[in-house]
């Protein structure tokens, strides 16, 4: 098993551009989730799906934010327009469900934006 | 609510000491609780979990943690520190009748040759 496969590892952006990062979950995991981590305010849980399903997306920090999953191999988090403080590592992760199977993380995306 | 709280931010030990990283949940019922460890630069791994059962859990590289119910507490321990140790710590609380996972703020360890 690969794993949660996270793509770009590292991305660099002008401030204003549009950014897409890439997950792909561990196969027969159904939740998907999506997590921000800065030194500032720690690991920070944007959204989460379920059987490809958003269920909370209460972390979302605003509109310029969005996640899709079309299907169970494949998520995306957009950032439209990008800005300075959106400049965090995003990881993914993915769980067979419920609470007591954990979550297995990805390697995570370092996002720059300047 | 559920909750978390790991009290040490940093924690620094030398190598081949004895350590012991705090945790503190808050959950009505009986909850699932988890380590993770994150080495600079990557993702976060699990260490180990409770469910239930013996509140004596082992984890991988050597750690385990015990869950006292009275305290509220799943502290996280090794008898003897690896240089190779140095990372940041995650304690998280679940239940069964949701998928998420609250995280603590995470302890930093540092190792000292």
């Amino acid at each position: 098993d690969a794993g949660v496969i996270q793509s770009p590892r590292h991305e660099v952006t002008e401030m204003g551009q549009e950014v897409t990062l890439r997950c792909k979950p561990i196969s027969g995991h159904n939740s998907l989730f999506w997590y921000r981590q800065t030194m500032m305010r720690g690991l920070e849980l944007l959204i989460y799906f379920n059987n490809n399903v958003p269920i909370d997306d209460s972390g979302m920090p605003e509109d310029r934010f969005s996640a899709k999953m079309p299907n169970a191999s494949f998520s995306t988090l957009k950032i439209q327009p990008s800005e300075p403080r959106d400049s965090a590592v995003y990881f993914c992760a993915s769980s067979a469900g419920g609470g007591n199977y954990g979550y297995t993380f990805g390697s995570g995306t370092r996002l720059t934006v300047v | 609510a559920q909750s978390v709280t790991q009290p040490d931010i940093h924690i620094t030990v030398s190598e081949g000491a004895s350590l012991e990283l705090r945790c503190n949940y808050s959950y009505g019922a009986t909850p699932y609780l988890f380590w993770y460890v994150q080495s600079p630069g990557q993702g976060l791994q699990l260490l180990l979990k409770y469910f239930s059962g013996d509140t004596l859990v082992q984890g991988i590289k050597g750690f385990e943690a015990e869950f006292k119910r009275s305290q509220s507490s799943f502290n996280l321990r090794k008898p003897s520190v690896h240089w190779s140790d140095a990372a940041e710590y995650f304690c998280a609380v679940g239940a069964s009748n949701t998928d998420k996972l609250i995280f603590g703020t995470g302890t930093r360890l540092q190792v000292f040759p």
